[in-house]
């Protein structure tokens, strides 16, 4: 059982750049969720979906796009990036409702430069 | 809406001494709370949480913490520090459990001193 698994864990980007963040997880949950780690900043949460095909806006939304084709994965894409996306980047997913759904399990993060 | 406001960034204890990191809250539903834990270049892993029922929750590696709907408070304590309890702590809420997100407080790094 992988848990969550992101990929990859470093990446630099040049201003303008677009890429992919990767999230898998194995366990079924129908929650998935994005979130940017800054330093003094806390985790802000960025898109999150509760099931394939249902994606809404966190906290932080602008200059990222997200979608869930599969219960499995849901990536996250920088169109253009920007030095103010370097980041740490957690994906993160629970159950939706019911008993269990309020814990969180994340994965290990992709630490993101842009220069 | 809802904010959690950590007290202090950094906090520095002596191994074996008592362990007290301070939460404060605001919801204007019932909230439920979290404490989380970072170790370096890892992720965040559950330390307990606060949902119904008992004010008072127990969590792992020795952790607990009590809800204090008076004061507004979610504060998480341990009797003895060990050293590998240093990490970055976070307390988060969210309103009832609702899937459109936690929301966390800026973390505080506990520094253990031998």
């Amino acid at each position: 059982n992988a848990g969550v698994t992101q990929t990859p864990k470093f990446q630099v980007l040049k201003t303008g750049q677009s890429m992919t963040l990767q999230c898998a997880q194995d366990m079924n949950h129908e929650y998935m969720s994005w979130y940017r780690q800054d330093p003094g900043m806390g985790l802000r949460l960025i898109h999150y979906s509760v099931g394939a095909g249902i994606t809404d806006q966190g906290e932080v939304p602008n200059g990222y796009n997200v979608s869930r084709s599969t219960t499995e994965d849901f990536p996250l894409r920088l169109l253009s990036a920007a030095p103010s996306q370097t980041s740490v980047y957690f994906c993160a997913s629970s159950y939706w409702g019911g008993q269990g759904s309020e814990k969180l399990f994340f994965g290990s993060g992709t630490q993101l430069s842009v220069l | 809406a809802q904010s959690v406001t950590q007290l202090g960034s950094h906090v520095s204890v002596s191994e074996g001494a008592l362990v007290l990191l301070r939460c404060n809250y605001s919801s204007s539903v019932p909230p439920y709370l979290f404490w989380y834990v970072q170790y370096p270049n890892q992720g965040l892993q559950l330390l307990l949480k606060y949902t119904t029922g008992a004010t008072l929750v127990k969590g792992i590696n020795g952790f607990e913490a009590e809800f204090k709907k008076s004061e507004t408070s979610f504060h998480l304590t341990k009797p003895s520090a060990h050293m590998s309890d240093a990490a970055e702590y976070f307390c988060a809420v969210s309103p009832g459990g609702g899937a459109d997100g936690l929301t966390f407080g800026k973390g505080t790094h506990l520094i253990i001193q031998p």
